[in-house]
């Protein structure tokens, strides 16, 4: 299947500043998905993102398929944005997902 | 759009009893749901395909006659883990693509389930 890695493991920033989250996969992929795991254990779908930049807020990610990583941006981080963001690429060709170990981030005021 | 819920949010169970789990899809149909398993302070790990009108499909490892999948309609499908011990205990989140012709998959809120 196709491997997920993400960088790094943990990351602690002050209110205010910006972070840059990193996801490298060992294949082509048809789909490629930010998410944000909030205290209770939701996944909230940030990018949906196999190619091409987007933007929403105070996120935006990149996307570059040829060089088989993608980038999620966070601006102007808040405490709310605390929490875990995980990556995830096709298991195999299809719609399952495999998750990369996730980037916990802990945003102090 | 592409609303996923589950029910319960969270069960207690006896070691040896079955505990059901449900998925729907809210305001669209879905042939295809997964049912994933989270350790804590661990990833996601796809469990199982559900497929509607046939059988599920199973990951290697994972033990199809103690996770019961039964995808009933277009939207709903569940998962019952049965003879249930502690190592069972774990969050179980289901997904499903919205078909609208994407790959883009849609969460449920997730179950947390412990055995004691």
């Amino acid at each position: 299947g196709i491997q997920v890695e993400q960088s790094p493991p943990d990351l602690i920033l002050q209110e205010g500043a910006n972070s840059t989250l990193r996801c490298n996969f060992s294949d082509s992929v048809n789909n490629l998905q930010w998410f944000h795991q909030n205290p209770w254990g939701q996944l909230i779908n940030l990018f949906y993102i196999p190619s091409g930049t987007k933007q929403n807020g105070r996120l935006s990610a990149t996307t570059v398929a040829t060089e088989r990583y993608s980038l999620l941006y966070i601006s102007s981080s808040q405490t709310t944005d605390s929490g875990v963001y995980f990556c995830a690429v096709p298991v195999r060709s299809g719609y399952a997902l495999n998750f990369g170990k996730g980037t916990s981030l802990l945003v102090t005021p | 759009g592409a609303v996923v819920s589950q029910h319960p949010s969270w069960v207690i169970c006896k070691s040896g009893t079955s505990v059901k789990i449900e998925c729907r899809s809210l305001d669209f149909q879905a042939t295809t749901m997964f049912w994933y398993r989270q350790f804590p302070k661990q990833s996601l790990m796809l469990m199982a395909t559900s497929n509607e009108g046939s059988k599920a499909t199973y990951e290697q490892g994972v033990e199809k006659d103690k996770f019961l999948i039964n995808h009933a309609s277009l939207t709903l499908s569940t998962l019952t883990v049965t003879s249930a011990h502690p190592e069972d205990s774990s969050f179980y989140i289901c997904s499903a693509p919205d078909g609208r012709g994407s790959y883009e998959q849609y969460f449920g809120p997730g179950t947390r389930l412990t055995v004691t």
